[in-house]
């Protein structure tokens, strides 16, 4: 079956490292997201990988993909208050049309 | 480029009233798609068009809920009649086509309460 495990809630301090966790279920995934959402806005992307790979690097972000254990990971460095936001970890199959989502992680920044 | 938009940005009617909520998505996006999330839990697929065409429609909870998409342009999402447990935030995505990513484009949603 289709489902997207999240944890609810992070907080962590000003500067720190974040590390949001997402499991999976569908082996057949090609593509796994990670979306933000801010307050009153909608879902953004803010990166994804491909089935085939283990590691992704954007600027602050890291994402690892361990597809034996179906485990998705965000890492975000120096985490500042803006990064403080719910987000999204999200499968899709091959077609990539229909998309399964979490419930996602409300993230807390301290100062 | 506007982003997608979405219309009402809240809507509160009582049970067994009729809702009609519309989705603006980006300009030269084929693929809009609706999707629902309910009291903080994951965000559901409820379904996906192609230009006017339903692809897949799967995630529609069940006969109250008519999707539409004339002309391939606009959608609109009718709940009829509304129950208390329709209330949720809706939203609505577009995307390419010929994306590589098949990354999607949210709206900012419209939050319907069903009193």
């Amino acid at each position: 079956g289709e489902d997207v495990e999240q944890s609810l809630f992070l907080s962590v301090r000003e500067g720190d490292s974040s590390v949001i966790n997402c499991t999976y279920t569908d082996s057949s995934s090609t593509y796994l997201y990670w979306y933000k959402q801010e307050p009153g806005a909608g879902l953004q992307l803010l990166t994804y990988i491909f089935s085939n790979m283990d590691m992704k690097q954007d600027q602050r972000l890291t994402v690892l993909l361990n597809k034996k254990d179906k485990h998705l990971s965000l890492r975000i460095a120096d985490t500042q208050t803006g990064d403080s936001a719910i987000y999204f970890c999200a499968e899709s199959m091959t077609g990539g049309f229909k998309t399964i989502f979490g419930a996602g992680t409300r993230l807390f920044v301290k100062a | 480029e506007a982003g997608v938009t979405q219309f009402p940005s809240h809507s509160v009617i009582e049970k067994g009233q009729t809702v009609t909520l519309r989705c603006d998505p980006i300009s030269g996006h084929d693929n809009l798609y609706w999707y629902r999330r309910v009291m903080g839990k994951e965000i559901k697929f409820l379904l996906h068009f192609v230009k006017e065409s339903k692809q897949d429609e799967s995630g529609m909870p069940n006969n109250r809920f008519l999707a539409e998409r004339t002309g391939g342009t606009y959608s609109t999402l009718k709940v009829q009649p509304a129950e208390l447990e329709d209330s949720g935030v809706y939203f609505c995505a577009s995307s390419l086509s010929n994306s590589p990513s098949y990354e999607q484009y949210f709206g900012p949603g419209t939050r319907l309460t069903v009193t």
